[in-house]
């Protein structure tokens, strides 16, 4: 299994409940990022992390929302006190920034529901 | 800031015929991107173009980069049903940021 994995899948919570996100990018892959799609439409970026750097938290739209990365590697996003806004598909994706294509390469996604 | 437009936003056309999307980027950016993403699933790497003059082609699909006019295009040749899809272009500054700006994404429905 080469390449990015969600988990979970599916999540259901209830309004004003805490959620994690999980994220293992393809190993060696020095970039990390979240996205968040709404229904039929476009990717909304969240937060990115490159190597050691701060991560560029620039779209993370409330403070309920954070996310961090362990070692380099695997990711969490997590967001408390969750509202009915917050249902989406979350999307992680992972790139080898620093090569000639800087391709991203997209996990299945995480869908969230709250109810 | 890097902004990305494309255009149409949906696009339904008949099998068989020809039709271009198109995106455009807002200030310097030299590597250019197409994902597919069919309904429910994750995106799918298309192309990638990383200079001008770059074109890339797969099947029906071929995707080109002028960046002296920030313009990329997707071109389908004689489109067949199993095209229907949501289709993105996403730009990279060339200021060495690796934040990929994403355009609004075509939908392309397929009619038989």
């Amino acid at each position: 299994g080469a390449g990015v994995s969600q988990s979970p899948s599916n999540k259901v919570t209830e309004k004003g409940k805490d959620v994690e996100l999980r994220c293992d990018p393809i190993s060696g892959h020095t970039a990390l990022y979240w996205y968040r799609q709404s229904l039929g439409q476009g990717l909304e970026f969240l937060i990115y992390f490159q190597g050691n750097s701060a991560p560029d938290k620039s779209g993370l739209p409330s403070d309920r929302f954070s996310a961090e990365r362990t070692g380099g590697s695997v990711s969490t996003l997590t967001i408390q006190r969750t509202q009915q806004e917050d249902s989406a598909v979350y999307l992680c994706a992972s790139s080898s920034a620093g090569g000639s294509y800087n391709e991203q390469f997209f996990g299945p996604g995480t869908r969230l529901t709250v109810l | 800031e890097l902004k990305v437009e494309q255009n149409p936003l949906f696009l339904s056309m008949q099998e068989g015929k020809n039709y271009t999307i198109y995106c455009n980027y807002s200030t310097t950016s030299d590597r250019l991107y197409w994902y597919r993403q069919d309904p429910g699933k994750s995106l799918e790497s298309l192309f990638v173009l990383l200079s001008n003059g770059a074109v890339k082609q797969e099947g029906r699909l071929m995707a080109s980069l002028d960046t002296k006019a920030r313009l990329s295009t997707l071109h389908i040749t004689a489109a067949v049903h199993d095209l229907s899809a949501t289709y993105f272009c996403a730009a990279l500054p060339a200021s060495g940021t690796y934040k990929y700006i994403f355009g609004t994404g075509t939908r392309l429905k397929v009619l038989a």
